[in-house]
């Protein structure tokens, strides 16, 4: 089966620009999920879709990260405008179901550098 | 904020050594583990999902154990080669929540 895809694979913007992430989950997945990850540090969870419905956003800084999945398949995740500390890897992944246990499959990810 | 550690931080050992690390998270109200490899330039990958206090899982060389009970799981690796050379992380969920707390990972280099 087709992984998750994920593009661009890398950004480099300036501070107060505007990017936008776009994520195409694996065919029948109903849950989507948005991580950032800074360096050092784990991912971390901005937010979850149910086909979609958001789940669970209360990690995203809403004043500037906004995502939408349209059609319950694929997704974008937006930061506008964008600070220094937004510098990370931004990883997509979906999976079966959401309040089950099954594994996140997750892209490449977006590397996202702020000058 | 839930806390979940993960040590060593990193390791580095020779081929053919056996090695293992730990992910510990609270001990209450647990839900499930998920134990993922990350190899540079790769996406993560799913290893083992674990559920049940005294669960052990096994895929080829490597194994887990959980022990929900003192909040803890150990991965080992068997007779590691350079390909096992990634961050292995943990994420822990809560019983009632959809989001998954990571640990910052252990990051393994085999030498050959």
């Amino acid at each position: 089966e087709a992984g998750v895809a994920q593009s661009p694979r890398y950004k480099i913007i300036e501070k107060r620009q505007s990017v936008a992430f776009w994520c195409n989950p694996i065919s029948g997945h109903a849950t989507l999920y948005w991580y950032q990850q800074i360096l050092g540090q784990g991912p971390k969870l901005l937010i979850q879709f149910q086909n979609n419905g958001v789940v669970d956003d209360s990690q995203l800084p809403k004043d500037r990260f906004s995502a939408e999945r349209l059609k319950g398949v694929d997704s974008t995740l937006k930061i506008q405008p964008a600070k220094l500390e937004d510098s990370a890897v931004y990883l997509c992944a979906s999976s079966l179901g959401g309040g089950d246990n099954q594994p996140q499959h997750f892209g490449d990810g977006t590397r996202l550098s702020i000058l | 904020i839930l806390n979940v550690e993960q040590s060593p931080q990193s390791l580095h050992v020779q081929e053919g050594d056996s090695t293992n690390f730990t992910c510990s998270f609270p001990s209450s109200n647990f839900y499930a583990l998920h134990w993922y490899r990350w190899e540079t330039a790769k996406s993560p990958e799913a290893l083992f999902v674990m559920t049940l206090n005294g669960d052990e899982k096994k895929k080829g060389r490597i194994s887990a154990t959980l022990n929900t009970k003192e909040g803890y799981s150990y991965l080992y690796i068997k007779g590691s080669q350079p390909e096992d050379s990634a961050t292995y992380l943990c994420a822990f969920r809560l019983g009632g929540s959809y989001i998954p707390t990571f640990g910052r990972g252990t990051s393994l280099i085999v030498h050959p």
